[in-house]
């Protein structure tokens, strides 16, 4: 069955340094989604991504983070100048034409230092 | 926005007891309500889900009821075993499909 992957599965970073958080999503998927998920804590929503361009994002999701889709396979998301909360797990998924069900990648585990 | 309730946070149940898990939700425009399981450090993974067109789903040892009427909605698993021990997250979606979580239920099944 297939899977979204993501990579890398952990990364340490200083704070104010940027990171690159990399998904592959499901191949026939055309609806991307990054969520962030605070130990301990529930997952919650940062941004949607349809047609190459960004179709909805969260109060979260301001102007550090960024999203790309660089090729026909990569879902990219950059935050540019990190800080101590951005610490978290970070979850791709991707949907279907159904867009109901949401497929998670296995995470980034993220830790700013 | 949609606002989601889940409760208990922990539920600790024995082998082979029934484990029962509410939420409610706030927008009577939501139409989808999945269940996603993580266990420790892994995705979540959908489960079960519901439509709003229907009122009660099963599949095996779990279920799940939507009132649509009162806002919530429910998941029961029977006969529990130790490797259904995960978290066990509630969502609710409506027209943009974007899934709102439930603060999710650490539930612990002892042998």
């Amino acid at each position: 069955e297939p899977e979204v992957t993501q990579t890398p599965s952990h990364q340490v970073t200083q704070m104010g340094q940027e990171v690159i958080l990399r998904c592959v999503p499901i191949s026939n998927h055309l609806y991307f989604y990054w969520y962030r998920q605070i130990l301990g804590q529930k997952v919650e929503f940062l941004v949607s991504f349809y047609n190459n361009e960004i179709s909805e994002k969260s109060e979260i999701f301001d102007d550090q983070f960024s999203v790309e889709r660089p090729d026909g396979s990569n879902f990219t998301l950059k935050i540019r100048s990190t800080k101590l909360e951005d610490s978290a797990m970070y979850f791709c998924a991707s949907t279907g034409d159904s867009q109901e069900t949401q497929y998670f990648g296995p995470g980034t585990r993220l830790l700013v230092l | 926005g949609e606002n989601v309730e889940q409760h208990p946070s922990t539920l600790s149940v024995q082998e082979g007891d029934s484990a029962v898990i509410k939420c409610t939700y706030s927008d009577s425009a939501s139409n989808y309500f999945p269940w996603y399981k993580q266990e420790l450090g892994k995705r979540p993974q959908l489960i079960i889900d519901i439509r709003s067109n229907v009122g009660e789903k099963k599949d095996q040892r779990i279920a799940v009821t939507l009132n649509k009427t009162a806002k919530h909605f429910s998941l029961h698993i029977t006969e529990t075993q130790p490797e259904d021990s995960a978290v066990y997250f509630c969502a609710a979606s409506g027209g943009s499909y974007i899934p709102t979580f439930g603060r999710g239920t650490s539930l612990i099944v002892h042998p």
